[in-house]
């Protein structure tokens, strides 16, 4: 079993759609998470981290749920530009702070 | 703040050949450097990690006389693929963690290497 694994893609939505991921990670002293978008053939770069309590930046609201070692993100009214791969990373206490990361889910938006 | 500039961005080798890697963090000391690699459609997979002064530490299956970690100072770490060949072909990635909050990650742009 992968150590944090993501929804299966390509999600194809219209601009202005909500689109939700999911991920869940197997590893329960995981202590950080966080959801890194990755276009293609570019470094991975940081979207946001993700809080026990959720929180949100501008049209995006991440969610984790420690009990079920979940963690979530909503994409409200998609643009364009936000068409990428979105990976799913945990990051564990206990194994030298290495990031592990989700296969990723892509994400297409269209005109 | 917090850049790594890895390099090159792209080579094309030939099998059998070595080719070396740099990432160079401009302005902190990076004490950690991970390497990562990514096959097409694929996520990251750590390769190794490497701390300043000692010897790397690799994930269960990667050659450690094939892909060759220094990281002789606070500043450059360095990835060496040695006789390489076609399936080592893949975007080699180095992320260092700085000093800077519980979330200091900085990547590389990535190296895309086509061995023929």
């Amino acid at each position: 079993r992968k150590e944090v694994e993501q929804d299966p893609g390509p999600f194809n939505v219209p601009e202005g759609a909500t689109v939700a991921f999911n991920c869940t990670y197997s590893n329960s002293a995981s202590q950080s998470f966080f959801w890194y978008r990755q276009d293609c053939r570019k470094e991975p770069k940081l979207l946001m981290s993700v809080y026990s309590s959720g929180n949100e930046d501008g049209r995006f609201t991440a969610q984790l749920n420690r009990a079920s070692q979940y963690i979530s993100l909503l994409i409200r009214d998609s643009k364009l530009s936000d068409s990428a791969t979105y990976l799913c990373v945990v990051r564990s206490g206990n194994q030298g702070g290495k990031l592990i990361f989700g296969q990723g889910t892509e994400l297409s938006v269209k005109p | 703040g917090a850049v790594v500039s890895q390099h090159p961005s792209w080579v094309i080798c030939k099998s059998g050949t070595s080719v070396k890697i740099e990432c160079r963090s401009l302005d902190f000391q990076a004490t950690t450097m991970f390497w990562y690699r990514q096959f097409p459609k694929q996520s990251l997979m750590l390769m190794a990690t490497s701390n300043e002064g000692s010897k790397a530490t690799y994930e269960q299956g990667v050659e450690k006389d094939k892909f060759l970690i220094n990281h002789a100072s606070l500043t450059l770490s360095t990835l060496t693929v040695t006789s390489a060949h076609p399936e080592d072909s893949s975007f080699y990635i180095c992320s260092a963690r700085y000093i800077g909050g519980d979330y200091g990650y900085t990547f590389g742009s990535g190296t895309r290497l086509t061995v023929v």
